[in-house]
């Protein structure tokens, strides 16, 4: 079945790590997207990119970092800069842009520090 | 600057009663809408989406949509309520052409049994 997957569900980071979070879909889908969620609290972009080779900054970049070597992957990197990394961390797909297509979710990473 | 909004952050009702949750957008040209649900601790789920045509548009669990063009609004409505309904809803918008959705700040609805 077509899908994207997040994986771990569940990290845990020290302080002054950091850490990697995956990404992966076979969807063929050309565009995915990064996504930070506080308890309760809707969707902040963080990290978005339309095609292979290229991503721009969200809303929330800061203390980020991704990489888009392949269609079918989008990995995150949580850095050592981010200083509040605790929190629900989501990924989506799309078709290409103005597509009515919408979104499809990931299942999510819930990253604490500890 | 283009919006979503929704005015709500929690909505409660009495299981087997009429829901709705509500959605506004500010956005230029015709959009197309959609509704996610999420349930703690997952993704979100798509429910439905408004491309053009019929403006109710019936989705996943027995949710529908009314699209008012003139109030700009995308409202979420099911006739009957069930426990199970409980989870955090979103509405998001996608402009003409655009490369990303916007998104509403969500809302919790609570079905009381």
């Amino acid at each position: 079945d077509g899908g994207i997957t997040q994986s771990p569900k569940y990290l845990f980071r020290k302080e002054g790590q950091n850490v990697t979070l995956s990404c992966e879909q076979n969807l063929n889908h050309d565009a995915m997207y990064w996504y930070r969620q506080d308890p309760g609290q809707g969707l902040r972009l963080i990290y978005y990119s339309q095609i292979v080779n290229d991503f721009q900054k969200g809303d929330i970049a800061e203390g980020y970092s991704v990489s888009r070597e392949k269609k079918e992957s989008f990995p995150l990197t949580v850095t050592s800069a981010q200083k509040n990394p605790t929190a629900f961390y989501l990924c989506a797909s799309s078709e290409n842009r103005g597509s009515s297509y919408g979104y499809t979710f990931g299942s999510g990473t819930r990253l604490t520090v500890v | 600057a283009q919006s979503v909004a929704q005015p709500e952050d929690q909505v409660n009702v009495a299981e087997g009663n009429p829901l709705t949750v509500k959605c506004t957008y500010s956005v230029s040209g015709n959009p197309y809408l959609f509704w996610y649900v999420q349930y703690p601790n997952r993704g979100l789920q798509f429910l439905l989406k408004y491309i053009t045509g019929d403006n109710l548009v019936k989705g996943s669990y027995g949710f529908e949509a009314e699209f008012n063009k003139s109030q700009t609004s995308f409202h979420l409505k099911k006739p009957s309520a069930l426990v199970s309904d409980s989870a955090l809803y979103f509405c998001a918008v996608r402009p003409p052409f655009a490369d990303k959705l916007i998104f509403g700040t969500g809302t919790r609805l609570q079905v009381f049994p």
